[in-house]
């Protein structure tokens, strides 16, 4: 089965209000990661966050490794911010780490 | 500047050729990768190289092969291409295999008709 569920598939928001996006493994992961890709393609990594909190900008992720689940929260939501997000995590595989990624979350923010 | 470099951005090929995708990277990382990218299925891991000459399959490394003579540079090679390849193409790096953030470049778009 899929090892990396993100949830929900797709949001729109008006500019302003908040989003959380939910990052559900079921590996162990010794790593994981949040991506932003572009609508027109581009990946670009937002946070790396193996557990805990971390904080960058208007983006806060909360991973808790032992329920294998992650979460990244968008504040105040600009226009600019849509795109789909990934959620990827590295799991020890034999003697090296593959990322695996989620089907991500499609987020369109409204004007 | 940090970055990952595919080569070329977009490309068209015919049935049978030989198919070419480029990556290279500029920040002295140790592993680099391939992946795919399709409608539906994310993005899917093709192969790894942790070094030069030291290259591992991915989840879906039929009808692919990878070469890494240099450690900044990453190509991926379609002998004969077919339909079903027809995706988008991203490399990506990382300082080590294990525990460290992944940079993607912009990724390739190939067509096989």
């Amino acid at each position: 089965g899929q090892q990396v569920q993100q949830s929900p598939a797709s949001l729109v928001l008006q500019e302003g209000e908040n989003a959380e996006l939910q990052c559900n493994f079921s590996s162990t992961a010794t790593q994981l990661q949040w991506f932003y890709q572009s609508p027109g393609g581009s990946l670009v990594s937002l946070l790396s966050n193996p557990s805990g909190t971390k904080h960058t900008g208007r983006l806060t992720s909360t991973t808790v490794t032992k329920e294998r689940r992650s979460s990244l929260h968008i504040s105040s939501s600009q226009t600019t911010d849509s795109g789909t997000y990934l959620c990827a995590i590295d799991k020890l595989s034999g003697s090296f780490n593959k990322l695996t990624f989620g089907a991500g979350t499609r987020l369109a923010v409204c004007p | 500047d940090m970055k990952v470099t595919q080569m070329p951005r977009y490309l068209i090929k015919r049935m049978g050729e030989n198919v070419l995708l480029e990556c290279g990277q500029d920040m002295s990382h140790e592993t680099m990768y391939w992946y795919r990218q399709d409608p539906g299925l994310g993005l899917q891991l093709i192969y790894i190289s942790y070094d030069v000459d030291s290259n591992s399959e991915g989840d879906i490394p039929k009808g692919y092969r990878v070469s890494r003579k240099k450690r900044e540079h990453f190509s991926l090679i379609l002998d004969s291409a077919k339909t079903n390849q027809t995706s988008v193409y991203f490399c990506a790096s990382s300082l080590h295999r294990a525990n460290t953030e992944v940079f993607f470049g912009k990724g390739t778009r190939l067509t096989v008709v």
